[in-house]
């Protein structure tokens, strides 16, 4: 199994919604990566997790709430969202982020719309 | 990690071989060049990578130059299903307590026609 299986694949939310991302990997990965990325633009990381702890936040506003309750689940939390968060959220994950030769496995994402 | 220089886009002709270039003249000693793929609608997907040598893999080959200040990703013989936008990464390859940062430029926007 070398899949990353992001769901929602799509979410409408009001900007007083609470919505949550799902991500799941069961390839024994260590690492697992938020990315947002918007429209005819490269992604761009927004947090790392390695060994189930927060390793890396790339200034993400607060409203962005990521988890990490096991070894194979990632979250994302969103709370008081604005437009202009609207974007495909992707989650990917890798056997450990320290590994010389590590290479990023992804989900399809999950489409947000934020009215 | 170095920066990287990639054309915007760029078309090939079905079967014929698509070879993509990247520039990244600031490149360090240590640093890896990656090769990832985003086909619409889907999440990027690795090709391939290489530190000096030339590589290559089932989807592709990779060609370094000597100075290690370009590389060309050869899609050997080009699909519809190649029709992508293509991200050359240039990304150290130990990173002690930064964690592994994938960072992606613009990429080629490759359309392989019929």
């Amino acid at each position: 199994d070398t899949e990353v299986t992001q769901t929602p694949k799509h979410l409408v939310m009001g900007m007083t919604n609470k919505k949550s991302l799902k991500c799941e990997q069961h390839m024994g990965h260590r690492a697992m990566y938020w990315y947002k990325q918007k429209a005819k633009k490269p992604p761009e990381l927004m947090f790392v997790y390695s060994y189930e702890k927060l390793s890396i936040n790339e200034s993400v506003p607060s409203r962005f709430s990521p988890e990490c309750p096991n070894s194979s689940l990632l979250n994302l939390h969103l709370h008081a969202l604005q437009p202009e968060d609207s974007a495909l959220y992707l989650c990917a994950s890798s056997q450990d982020i320290l590994q010389r030769n590590e290479k990023l496995f992804f989900g399809s994402g999950t489409q947000l719309s934020v009215l | 990690d170095a920066k990287t220089t990639q054309p915007p886009s760029m078309d090939c002709a079905e079967g014929r071989a698509a070879n993509l270039p990247c520039n990244h003249s600031t490149i360090s000693g240590n640093e890896y060049v990656y090769w990832y793929r985003q086909i619409h609608s889907q999440g990027p997907q690795y090709i391939i990578h290489g530190l000096k040598n030339n590589e290559t893999n089932e989807m592709a080959s990779l060609i370094i130059t000597e100075d290690r200040k370009s590389s060309t990703l050869i899609l050997p013989h080009a699909t519809l299903r190649d029709t992508a936008v293509y991200y050359c990464i240039v990304r150290v390859a130990v990173i002690k307590a930064a964690g592994n940062k994938l960072t992606f430029g613009g990429g080629t926007r490759v359309l392989v026609k019929p």
